[in-house]
């Protein structure tokens, strides 16, 4: 079935380092993929998103880069803040069932002082 | 803050037992989501209702139902409780049928501890 890995699990930087987390999709008709970080005690809130047609995006200090050949997609946020602490989940959906959003099993990232 | 709420934000219960989960999504949001985020299974997607109609299923026990109402808030039903339905269930809302590309938006999360 439908599948999405990412990784790592955890991931520690340095603040004002970047951070970079990896996902890969088994299903070569997902075409929606979306990044969601979710802060303590809160819901996932969704911070990027990318379609299949595009192949990066960018807003301010966040990235998101897409492979379709591949089957990969990856975040990346420059110049790290406390606040970017948190568990951040990529996910996949292709048109066919849209309203199903598969999501990765999560990154939890801290930002060292 | 999404716009999307949920109450209770904790519940606690004991095996066996009934709980009812509430939702009310955000305004001229048509679409309720519901997920269940465990250690183990992380976020799964149970079911999703358009405009008063379940629209989609995922993986949602038989001991779990749900319904939206007219006013379009929405309420997930757990039965015969097992400790391992301890979890975070999160609704999540988007303002058309759940198409492809639509945003989806969380609420909260209501913690359920089974005893």
């Amino acid at each position: 079935g439908e599948n999405v890995e990412q990784h790592p699990s955890t991931l520690s930087v340095q603040e004002g380092d970047s951070a970079v987390i990896k996902c890969t999709y088994s299903d070569s008709a997902s075409n929606y993929f979306p990044w969601y970080k979710q802060e303590l005690g809160k819901g996932p809130q969704l911070i990027i998103d990318i379609r299949s047609n595009v192949g990066e995006k960018k807003d301010q200090r966040i990235a998101v880069t897409l492979n379709k050949t591949a089957k990969h997609f990856s975040l990346h946020i420059t110049e790290t803040q406390p606040e970017d602490s948190a568990v951040y989940f990529c996910a996949a959906s292709k048109r066919s069932s849209a309203s199903k959003i598969i999501f990765g099993s999560g990154t939890r990232l801290s930002i060292r002082p | 803050d999404s716009g999307v709420t949920q109450t209770p934000k904790h519940l606690i219960t004991a095996t066996g037992q009934r709980v009812t989960l509430r939702c009310s999504p955000r305004s001229g949001d048509l679409s309720v989501y519901w997920y269940q985020q465990s250690l183990d299974q992380g976020l799964q997607f149970l079911i999703q209702y358009y405009n008063g109609e379940e629209r989609a299923k995922g993986n949602i026990l038989e001991r779990f139902s749900a319904q939206q109402f007219p006013d379009l808030h929405s309420e997930l039903n757990l039965s015969s409780l097992e400790l391992g339905d301890s979890a975070l269930y999160f609704c999540a809302s988007s303002v058309g049928e759940g198409g492809y590309q639509e945003t989806q938006y969380f609420g909260p999360g209501t913690r359920l501890l089974v005893l």
